[in-house]
């Protein structure tokens, strides 16, 4: 099956700098790469997702950006503000036989400093 | 927010006990999932369902069944808690397409097993 490997599993930024997660995956079949973010306390909710027919994807200040080639995909997040500290989880979907779930990474636990 | 609620919110029982929580949408969304998050180990997928009385196992489905009568509810049993199932259990639904897709999560389960 999928196995999603996630780098760092915590990472501290001064408020204003940018921040990178990186994620890989095995399964070349994997197509759909979602990050979702998770606050204290709360449910996990999805920020931003690619597919594997785009190399790179953006949302305001929030990036993702994927290599099929090297099977790794990675979050950027530029110009970062308190409200962004949360864990960050990437995930990788498995498609089987028409049954469809996600893969999750272990997460990133990211702290920005005021 | 989709409409998804679990019960309970927290549970507290004892070793050898069944356990069954429930997970409960609005949605008519065609795939449900548990999940299990523990710390260092990210979200982790238990079962999930792809229809009505339709299911499949996930990586962690030792000592965990499901069941899956309507497409509204799905439930998650533990035959005979452990200490090693006390976890944060969320439940996760998604209407289909391409992959999973757009995983929509309820509020979580904290479930203590002494």
């Amino acid at each position: 099956g999928e196995n999603v490997e996630q780098h760092p599993s915590t990472l501290s930024v001064q408020e204003g700098d940018s921040a990178v997660i990186k994620c890989t995956y095995s399964d070349s079949a994997s197509n759909y790469f979602p990050w979702y973010k998770q606050e204290l306390g709360k449910r996990p909710q999805l920020i931003i997702d690619i597919r594997s027919n785009v190399g790179e994807k953006k949302d305001q200040r929030i990036a993702v950006t994927l290599n099929k080639t090297a099977k790794h995909f990675s979050l950027h997040i530029t110009e970062t503000q308190p409200e962004d500290s949360a864990v960050y989880f990437c995930a990788a979907s498995t498609v089987s036989t028409g049954r469809r779930a996600l893969t999750f990474g272990s997460g990133t636990r990211l702290q920005v400093q005021p | 927010d989709a409409g998804i609620t679990q019960s309970p919110r927290h549970k507290v029982t004892e070793t050898g006990t069944p356990v069954t929580l429930r997970c409960h949408q609005t949605e008519n969304h065609r795939y449900m999932y548990w999940y299990r998050q523990d710390p260092g180990h990210g979200l982790r997928l238990i079962h999930y369902s792809y229809g009505v009385k339709d299911t499949d196992k996930g990586e962690v489905s030792d000592g965990y069944s499901v069941s899956r009568s309507k497409t509204e509810d799905f439930l998650l049993t533990l035959e005979s808690a452990t200490s090693s199932q006390t976890s944060v259990y969320f439940c996760a639904i998604s209407d289909g397409g391409a992959g999973a897709e757009k995983l929509f999560f309820g509020s979580g389960t904290q479930l203590s097993v002494l």
